[in-house]
Parts: structure tokens; C-alpha cells; sequence
């Protein structure tokens, strides 16, 4: 069953921790995404990466770091230096490269709380 | 930065109706994306759209690529309970995609 996992949905954390938010594919695609979404907001792009080793900053990267170690894998790190953390984070895949594969496929989501 | 003005905001209608929703934008893209997000959940893709002009069906989902590359339109009709979401417009060329604000669909029973 292919598609884009992320875990786990709900998180709490305490202020000044840093967390990492989990997002797996098995899609073989190569390109995948973070996404920060607020209350009523559209998507926000944190960083991105085209392939693996490999990786950009989006329009809100400061205070998140990411790794891009494996081509199924692109886990996202909320640092202490993130302002305001608490959000609805969104992980996708594309299958990267030209113009008709821009198309992006969503996981589940993770719902990030900092107390 | 590079902006998408999607409208209305929210709609709240009838079940049965036709709804019709629609994206702006002042620069050219290569794509046109729709996707429906329900509470709690990730956005998922209803119509992709890579062609100046292209039309788009899906069941009872229609979607165009505006003839000069910077707008879009989602067409539901016959609007059932279920169709209730925030609908999202998203463009892009390579790589980067960006997203509107989101139309929030409310239908009575």
C-alpha cells in the first residue's frame, strides 16, 4: 500500500525542547516537502528537498532544521529557536523533475503543541 | 512574494447546489492544483491541471487552467454533505509550489 505516512498525529511538547516530526514515503518519489499550517491559513513551505542529500529552505525556515539522509525519509526538526511552534505540520511528496510532476501527495499530518 | 487570491472565503449552501470557487494570481505558472482538506487531515489532490486551457472532470468536479496562465476555477455540482472541506487552489512551476488561502465549503442538508 503506497503513500505518505507521518507520526505521530498528536505531539506535546514543553517550551525550549526541540522535537522531531517523522515523515516516511514509499512512493519512490524523489522530491518531499514540509509544510506549516495555521488556524485558517493556507500552507506555509518551511524547507524542501529535490534529492536526497540534499535540501532548501522554503519561505518560513527559521527555527527548523531538516535531514535528508534516505530518499524515503525527511524528517523535520522544531528547534527551541522556533518562535511559535504550535501548528498543524504537513509532509509531502512529489515525484520531482519537470513540470507535469509538480503534482504533490499529502500525509496525514502532525499535530504539534508546545505547552 | 508570489501570491494566490482565491475566492470566495467561505460558502455556505444548499445541498444540491452548484458551487464555484476561484483562483488569481499575477504571475504565469506551468500548474494548477486543487486539493480538499478535511479537518484534522492532509490535503488531498482532486484535479491537476498542466495546459493553458485544459478542462478537467472529475465525477462531479470540474476544474480549467485559465487561457493566460494565471487563474484557475473549481466548479462542484449538485453539492452533497460530504463535499463540506476547505477546498485549496496551488500553483507552481518547478519545485516550489504555493498555495491559496483556502475556501471553506459549508453545505446544509
Amino acid at each position: 500500500d503506497g503513500g505518505i505516512t507521518q507520526s505521530p498525529k498528536y505531539l506535546f511538547r514543553k517550551e525550549g525542547q526541540n522535537v522531531t516530526l517523522s515523515c516516511e514515503q514509499n512512493l519512490n518519489h524523489d522530491a518531499m516537502y514540509w509544510y506549516r499550517q495555521d488556524p485558517g491559513q493556507g500552507l506555509r513551505l518551511i524547507y524542501y528537498s529535490q534529492i536526497v542529500n540534499d535540501f532548501q529552505k522554503g519561505d518560513i525556515a527559521e527555527g527548523y532544521s531538516v535531514s535528508r539522509e534516505k530518499k524515503e525519509s525527511f524528517p523535520l526538526t522544531v528547534t527551541s529557536a522556533q518562535k511559535n511552534p504550535t501548528a498543524f505540520y504537513l509532509c509531502a511528496s512529489s515525484i520531482g523533475g519537470g513540470r507535469a510532476t509538480n503534482t504533490q501527495y499529502f500525509g496525514p499530518g502532525t499535530r504539534l503543541t508546545v505547552l | 512574494g508570489q501570491q494566490l487570491n482565491q475566492s470566495p472565503q467561505s460558502m455556505f449552501i444548499q445541498e444540491g447546489e452548484d458551487v464555484s470557487m476561484n483562483c488569481t494570481s499575477s504571475s504565469i505558472f506551468n500548474t494548477w492544483l486543487w486539493y480538499k482538506q478535511d479537518p484534522g487531515e492532509g490535503p488531498v489532490l482532486l484535479i491537476a491541471l498542466y495546459k493553458a486551457g485544459e478542462l478537467t472532470s472529475n465525477g462531479r468536479l470540474t476544474a480549467q487552467f485559465g487561457i493566460t496562465r494565471k487563474d484557475s476555477f473549481l466548479n462542484i455540482s449538485a453539492s452533497i454533505p460530504s463535499d463540506v472541506g476547505i477546498y485549496f487552489c496551488c500553483s507552481g512551476n518547478t519545485g516550489k509550489l504555493i498555495f491559496g488561502q483556502g475556501t471553506t465549503l459549508q453545505v446544509k442538508p
